[in-house]
Order: structure tokens, then sequence, then C-alpha cells
């Protein structure tokens, strides 16, 4: 099975309004979840990432939880904007192994 | 401060040609990762490095990928005989402190086999 389970893998919102995707990881001693920003023929960008000691963290319109026991990290864009419109990876690993593992990516498409 | 280069930037290649991608990492940074990230799907992970062993090669097609890092700085991926399935994005990415800290990731190799 995927090691991290990304959904959905196409999400198409209006400006302004609120965009989420989920990703789900198998290995419980991921420890350390970060989430990329890849836009057409550019290499991937970190734009947030949580670790395992914290279950929410806000950088200005991002929004990452972490449910550990469910095994589940999501990503929610606030107050979306047309630039916001990428592919988006969620990934998972233990830092102390760094086995990482990517979701297959969610394209997200702000309609202004 | 430098990000992770690569070079070359694209290439075009007929089935059973080799080809060499190069990877500098950012300065400093002790962990390397090569990744394979084939049209519409996420990076999958090659190989890794810490300084200049291999710590993970699991996943690369050993009959005819190769990667090496022999001073612990830049890094070379190479495959012997390409097929068309190999056709992806060779993502280089790099991090610090023995990978427990954030990867960055190079601007990627385009390949493509015909």
């Amino acid at each position: 099975g995927e090691q991290v389970e990304q959904l959905p893998s196409i999400l198409r919102v209006q400006e302004r309004s609120s965009a989420s995707i989920n990703c789900t990881y198998e290995n419980s001693a991921s420890n350390y979840f970060p989430w990329y920003k890849q836009e057409p023929g550019e290499n991937p960008k970190l734009i947030i990432d949580i670790r395992s000691n914290m279950e929410r963290k806000q950088i200005q319109g991002l929004i990452v939880l972490l449910d550990k026991k469910a095994k589940r990290f999501s990503l929610h864009i606030t107050d979306t904007q047309p630039a916001d419109s990428a592919m988006y990876f969620c990934a998972a690993t233990n830092t102390g192994y760094q086995n990482f593992y990517f979701g297959k990516g969610t394209s997200l498409t702000v309609i202004p | 401060e430098a990000g992770v280069t690569q070079s070359p930037r694209y290439a075009v290649l007929q089935e059973g040609q080799a080809v060499s991608f190069w990877c500098d990492p950012i300065s400093g940074h002790d962990t390397l990762y090569w990744y394979q990230q084939p049209r519409d799907q996420g990076p999958q992970l090659l190989v890794y490095f810490r300084d200049e062993a291999v710590i993970d090669n699991s996943q690369l097609p050993s009959d005819r990928f190769s990667a090496v890092r022999p001073k612990g700085t830049n890094s070379t991926l190479k495959i012997q005989s390409a097929k068309q399935g190999d056709t992806a994005t060779y993502l280089c990415a790099s991090s610090l402190l023995g990978g427990k800290d954030t990867q960055y990731f190079g601007p990627g190799t385009r390949l493509l086999v015909l």
C-alpha cells in the first residue's frame, strides 16, 4: 500500500474560499510532516511543516493539523488567491531514519 | 545563500543511451537526496547520502542506475541504458543535521527518453 495517501488529487475552489488537502500515513514512527508547493516547471518549495510534538501550526493563511492517533494530517489554505494555484505535496518522514515519502499531489486551481 | 543547483536542466535521449545528472547541494548540507518525479506524480526517493555514504538506495534500479557522492559534496546520478519509462524529472534535494532538517529541492532535470 501507499506509505502516504493524499486526497483529493484535483481541487477547484472559488477565490477567497478555503481549500483543504488531507493526507494519511502508515508508519506510526513518522514524526515530521512537510508540505510543498510546486508550480509548473519549478521545483517543490517548502511552505509549512509540522513535527509530531504539535497538533496545529499556522503561518499566515496556511494551517496544518496533525492527528497522530489517526495518522492523518491536513493543510488548510484560508482566503485563497489565484496565486495559490499549484500542485501541493504532503510528505511524512521519520527524522531518525529519513525514509521520506511523498503523497501523489493535489492540483489546486483557485478560480477568480 | 545559493540553493541546490542541478545540471543539465533538460535531456532528451534515445532508448539505450546513457545520461548523467549532476547536483551541487547547499553548502554545508550533509544529506543529499535524489528523487524521480514522473509527470503529475509526487517525488519518489531513489537514493540518499549522508556525507559520502549511501544510506538508502533500495529504490534505485540498480541494474541501470547508479549514484555517487565521493567527497560528500556534489553528487552524480547516472542512467546506463535509458528506457522510455525513465522519462521523468530528476530532483536533487539537500538538508542539514543528518536529514533531521528541512529538505530543499533543486530545479530538477527533465529527462525525455524517446
